[in-house]
């Protein structure tokens, strides 16, 4: 069974840091791209981050660019998400999700890590 | 970057009617769109990919079609489990956007 958990999640002050993890489980983790998506409160979906399946290839959503760092460990199937910077509008809640490759849709998804960037 | 506009914003359906969604792309993304439904409190589940391919266990009364960069979520009789926030995303090059949401609600 495939299985995606979120850890990490939490409080963080404006400026702060905060680092998520997923860990892959039921698959064989270094064959699949790994992305973040995000659902703030009261907005929708929001694509946030990719990494492909080496590790070697990284895009990210405009909003998040320069502030965030996703990586992989495949020898421990887990792959972060590092939030530096955070604002007040990086609250949301945020999915692990995972993709084939490229042109695939994202079939599975974790339950959700709920960061909240507050003073 | 490709636009998805996703309409209308919110569906009020009764249950046993047809509903439909709509979804357009800026530009073209060829037959690369999935449709991805949410429930308070849980996590998107993918429903149909490739604008027309049903994932796997999702009942027949889902489908997905696509006229040019115009695509459709047809459900054809609701069922109360059905009520839910619903989702189009292009997967066709980076960043793999998605629409902003229909919410089907209970009429």
């Amino acid at each position: 069974e495939v299985q995606l958990l979120e850890s990490g999640g939490g409080l963080v002050q404006p400026g702060g840091s905060l680092r998520l993890s997923c860990a892959a489980s039921g698959f064989t983790f270094s064959s699949y791209a790994m992305s973040w998506v995000r659902l703030a409160p009261g907005k929708g979906l929001e694509w946030v981050s990719v990494i492909n399946s080496g590790g070697e290839i990284t895009y990210y959503a405009d909003s998040v660019k320069g502030r965030f760092v996703v990586f992989r460990e495949n020898s421990n199937s887990t792959v972060h998400l590092q939030m530096n910077s955070l604002r007040d509008d990086d609250t949301a809640v945020y999915y692990c999700t995972r993709k084939e490759g490229g042109a695939h849709p994202y079939d599975y998804w974790g339950q959700g890590a709920l960061v909240t960037v507050s003073s | 970057e490709i636009v998805m506009t996703q309409s209308p914003a919110t569906l009020s359906v009764s249950p046993g009617e047809r509903a439909t969604l709509s979804c357009r792309a800026s530009q073209s993304i060829s037959s690369n769109l999935a449709w991805y439904q949410q429930k308070p409190g849980q996590a998107p589940r993918l429903l149909i990919y490739d604008a027309s391919t049903r994932a796997t266990d999702v009942p027949a009364r889902f489908s997905g079609s696509e006229s040019g960069t115009d695509f459709t979520l047809t459900i054809s009789s609701l069922q109360s489990e059905d009520f839910a926030v619903y989702y189009c995303q292009h997967y066709n090059n980076w960043p793999q956007t998605f629409g902003q949401g229909t919410k089907v609600e209970i009429k």
